[in-house]
């Protein structure tokens, strides 16, 4: 089945500054990539996707990137805020029987420090 | 909508009773799953459900764990006896039928074991 990996496990940076969390995966056939917020007392909510037809995707201070040859994408996250501070958790899905399974990473916390 | 209803929000029981979580899936949605999160294993998927049936039950720890939906608007996880390993946040998600949509979380129920 399909593995993700996440790195790092925490990281804190200052107010304004970018984070970058990045992941990889095992299944070549996985094909959808999300990425979920999590704060605390809370499930995890959506904040961006892509899929394996396009290579990044923005979202204000949000984007994702997708390398499906080297099988890892990353979340990047510009000018910071202190409401950013959660932990992030990305997930691949693959197509076909098993396309409405997501396997999640580990997860990062992010610290965002004023 | 209300979003995916999960109850109660924290459990706390005894190491050998029976414990039952419930779950309401957003209305329209066909896809239930129940995950399971620990700090060390991250979130796990256990069961999901696609228009009622259990399609894919692999992630199921042991025989004491069990899921049920007996209609499209309610789902419950029961645990067996229950163990004090069991103690976790156990998650349901709900999402529509189509490949790579997005899966709404509830918020979660905490489970303790004593």
């Amino acid at each position: 089945g399909e593995n993700v990996e996440q790195h790092p496990s925490t990281l804190s940076v200052q107010e304004g500054d970018s984070a970058v969390i990045k992941c990889t995966y095992s299944d070549s056939a996985s094909n959808y990539f999300p990425w979920y917020k999590q704060e605390l007392g809370k499930g995890p909510q959506l904040i961006i996707d892509i899929r394996s037809n396009v290579g990044e995707k923005k979202d204000q201070r949000i984007a994702v990137t997708l390398n499906k040859t080297a099988k890892h994408f990353s979340l990047h996250i510009t000018e910071t805020q202190p409401e950013d501070s959660a932990v992030y958790f990305c997930a691949a899905s693959p197509s076909g029987a098993g396309s409405y399974q997501l396997t999640f990473g580990k997860g990062t916390k992010l610290s965002v420090i004023p | 909508d209300a979003g995916v209803i999960q109850s109660p929000r924290h459990e706390v029981t005894e190491m050998g009773q029976e414990v039952t979580l419930r779950c309401k899936p957003i209305s329209g949605h066909d896809y239930l799953f129940w995950y399971r999160q620990t700090m060390m294993r991250g979130l796990e998927l256990l069961i999901y459900f696609n228009n009622n049936v259990p399609i894919d039950d692999s992630g199921m720890p042991e025989d004491r764990f069990s899921a049920k939906m007996p209609n499209a608007s309610f789902s419950t996880l029961k645990i067996q006896p229950s163990e004090p390993r069991d103690s976790a946040v156990y998650f349901c998600a709900s999402r529509t039928t189509g490949p790579n949509t997005e899966a709404f979380f509830g918020q979660g129920t905490r489970l303790t074991v004593v």
